[in-house]
């Protein structure tokens, strides 16, 4: 079945550092998505991308959607304390229909 | 506007029992889909089902199984549990089954099968 990669694993970065995190696949993607996870919550939607190439960004974050559709990035500029969670990335396959493969996650800890 | 919203929050069933988990979706939306999240990892898609219609089985036993009610909220219904059925239960919604609309996940149900 489809597999994405994501790395890092985990990060643990200084106030105010940027982060940086991306996500791989063997197969094409028609859609990226990136999640935040908190604990005891759902996945909750950060970013969503459509089209090859396209950069969108959400405040401080910041993803792109790669040339090639098989991977993705995320960019988190000066971090605070309430960026720790687990992000997800996911793509979605074929024209119709909403199964979303994800990512094995990236934690994200912030030392204040 | 309210969000997805699942129930119960959490259970605890024994091994062999069957559960029912239940999910409202957004106000408005059509597709409902399910996710199992093992602690550790990512969600692994089970069923969507839009307009009351399965259009999405993931790979999990015949154990699972789904319906969708007129008013789109959804029922999951797991048999004969396993001990490797514990996890996170994620329910999403979006407003039609095609790519081009997001999907919004709710908080989940905690099942623990001891």
């Amino acid at each position: 079945g489809q597999q994405l990669n994501q790395s890092p694993q985990s990060m643990f970065i200084q106030e105010g550092e940027d982060v940086s995190m991306n996500c791989t696949s063997s197969s094409i993607f028609n859609t990226w998505l990136w999640y935040k996870q908190e604990p005891g919550e759902g996945p909750v939607l950060l970013i969503a991308l459509y089209k090859a190439g396209e950069l969108t960004s959400n405040g401080r974050l910041t993803a792109q959607f790669g040339i090639t559709r098989k991977d993705s990035f995320l960019n988190i500029s000066a971090s605070i304390p309430s960026d720790v969670g687990i992000y997800f990335c996911a793509g979605q396959l074929g024209e119709y229909g909403n199964k979303l493969v994800f990512g094995a996650g990236t934690i994200l800890r912030v030392k204040s | 506007d309210a969000g997805v919203t699942q129930s119960p929050t959490h259970l605890i069933k024994t091994r062999g029992q069957h559960v029912t988990l239940r999910c409202s979706p957004i106000s408005g939306h059509k597709s409902v889909s399910w996710y199992q999240q093992v602690l550790g990892q990512g969600p692994q898609f089970i069923f969507q089902y839009y307009e009351k219609e399965e259009r999405g089985r993931g790979n999990f036993p015949d154990r699972f199984s789904a319906r969708q009610f007129p008013n789109y909220s959804s029922e999951l219904n797991v048999n004969a549990l396993l001990l490797g059925d514990s996890a996170l239960y994620l329910c999403a919604s979006s407003l039609e089954d095609n790519l081009s609309y997001e999907q919004y996940f709710g908080p989940g149900t905690r099942l623990t099968v001891t």
